[in-house]
């Protein structure tokens, strides 16, 4: 059975810090690794990783995937209340379709 | 060019009654996905449909739960017979095809009393 493992489960910053999110995974087959802003609505969509030591970046955010030790982390600088939410990271099965398999979430509250 | 669109966005009901939600994907998705997501948990598959057809159930409870995407009009998930812990948040997402890029609705709430 596929597994996403997320930690640490919460953390509160202030602005102007930087967090470092992870998430750890088993998955028979691996397609790609998904992270998703959720602000208690619709998971927004941040990253998708498929290739090994390569960052993804969009402004303040970054992601990068080690396939071979089987993680990921996200990375947010410079952080504003506006990151204030829970990040989900998922990953996704090539033997499963579009199925995603979701971790527990990291809850990030940014203080002013 | 209309997101997933679910609703009803909030829905209360009795223990014992019947709750039904309704996802009308994208346009041009004939993909449709059904997730839960319990207070405080992440989201957990339920089912995987695509036009007629149920691809992939399982992670749909075995009782009370049924989902359809018919050939015509949304996708909808029923749960019968709700109990406490049915309340949760309702995730419908679609794709153009099974390795498209997913896209989420913005769920269904719903509460039972």
């Amino acid at each position: 059975e596929d597994k996403v493992v997320q930690s640490p489960l919460s953390l509160v910053v202030h602005e102007g810090d930087t967090v470092t999110l992870n998430c750890s995974y088993e998955v028979t087959n691996f397609r790609s690794l998904l992270w998703y802003k959720q602000e208690k609505k619709a998971p927004t969509f941040l990253f998708m990783l498929t290739s090994s030591g390569i960052e993804k970046k969009s402004g303040r955010l970054s992601s990068i995937l080690d396939k071979k030790e089987l993680f990921s982390i996200l990375n947010i600088t410079a952080t504003q209340t506006g990151d204030s939410a829970v990040y989900l990271c998922a990953v996704e099965s090539k033997a499963a379709g579009n199925k995603l398999t979701f971790g527990g979430g990291t809850r990030v509250l940014v203080k002013p | 060019n209309a997101g997933v669109m679910q609703n009803p966005r909030h829905l209360v009901r009795r223990r014992g009654q019947e709750a039904r939600l309704r996802c009308s994907p994208m346009k041009g998705h004939s993909h449709v996905y059904w997730y839960r997501q319990l207070p405080e948990e992440g989201l957990k598959f339920m089912v995987y449909l695509q036009k007629e057809n149920i691809i992939d159930e399982s992670g749909m409870p075995k009782e009370r739960f049924s989902a359809e995407f018919p050939k015509e009009g949304p996708s909808i998930l029923r749960i019968q017979q709700v109990v406490r812990g049915d309340s949760a948040a309702y995730f419908c997402a679609s794709s153009p095809s099974w390795e498209g890029t997913i896209y989420f609705g913005e769920g269904s709430w719903l509460t039972v009393v």
